[in-house]
């Protein structure tokens, strides 16, 4: 039974990195593609980025090239980190597995963690 | 990019109704099509892959249904636990992208 948990600092200062990480149990992090999706307080869900094979990484355009991914396969766990922080950027954030058998669907996802933009 | 116009945006029923819920893509997305519930507090769960394909546990109440770029989200029968948001998503280009979310609530 594939896990993941999300932790990170839950408040950051405008301007500075977000930097949030998936644990991953149950499974190796080689054996699936990853990624991270985001929900703004009352809004709905936006895909921020994935991994696949544990190096090929896409991203959101429309957060500009603020997003970094990478995995640590020593730790089982992969990785966020979103720079230039906003209030915009206030949202809870998931980690969520790609089932690359099935049409790429997110079949599990973690409980998330919510992370507030504030100074 | 690809967006995902999904409706209506919220959608009051009773138990036992049946009901549908519509996503139409800008473009052609094949069958990349993804069904997610989600209830307050907690992370989505998928529902429905490849437009139609029912996830391991989920009731066979739910089903899924293609038409060009429609697709359609249909309970059969609602139960107390089904009163929750529901979101389609494409998986066949990035960025993949969700629609705007339908929240169903008990009348």
């Amino acid at each position: 039974q594939v896990q993941l948990q999300e932790s990170g600092p839950g408040l950051v200062k405008p301007s500075e990195t977000l930097s949030l990480t998936c644990a991953v149990s149950g499974a190796s992090i080689n054996s699936y593609d990853w990624s991270w999706i985001r929900q703004p307080p009352g809004k709905g869900l936006e895909w921020i980025g994935y991994m696949y094979n544990g190096e090929s990484r896409n991203h959101n355009p429309s957060l500009k090239s603020r997003v970094t991914i990478s995995v640590d396969t020593t730790k089982n766990q992969f990785s966020l980190k979103l720079r230039s922080v906003t209030a915009a950027d206030t949202a809870v954030y998931y980690c969520a597995k790609i089932e690359s058998g099935n049409y790429d669907a997110f079949d599990i996802w973690g409980q998330g963690t919510v992370v507030t933009v504030s100074s | 990019d690809i967006q995902m116009t999904q409706s209506p945006s919220s959608l009051s029923a009773s138990v036992g109704d049946r009901v549908t819920i519509t996503c139409r893509a800008s473009q052609s997305i094949s069958t990349y099509l993804n069904w997610y519930q989600q209830r307050p507090g907690k992370a989505p769960k998928l529902l429905i892959y490849g437009s139609s394909s029912l996830h391991g546990g989920v009731p066979s109440r739910f089903s899924g249904g293609r038409s060009g770029t429609d697709f359609t989200l249909t309970i059969s029968s609602l139960q107390p636990e089904d009163f929750a948001s529901y979101y389609c998503q494409q998986s066949y280009s990035a960025p993949y992208s969700f629609g705007q979310g339908t929240k169903l609530e008990i009348k």
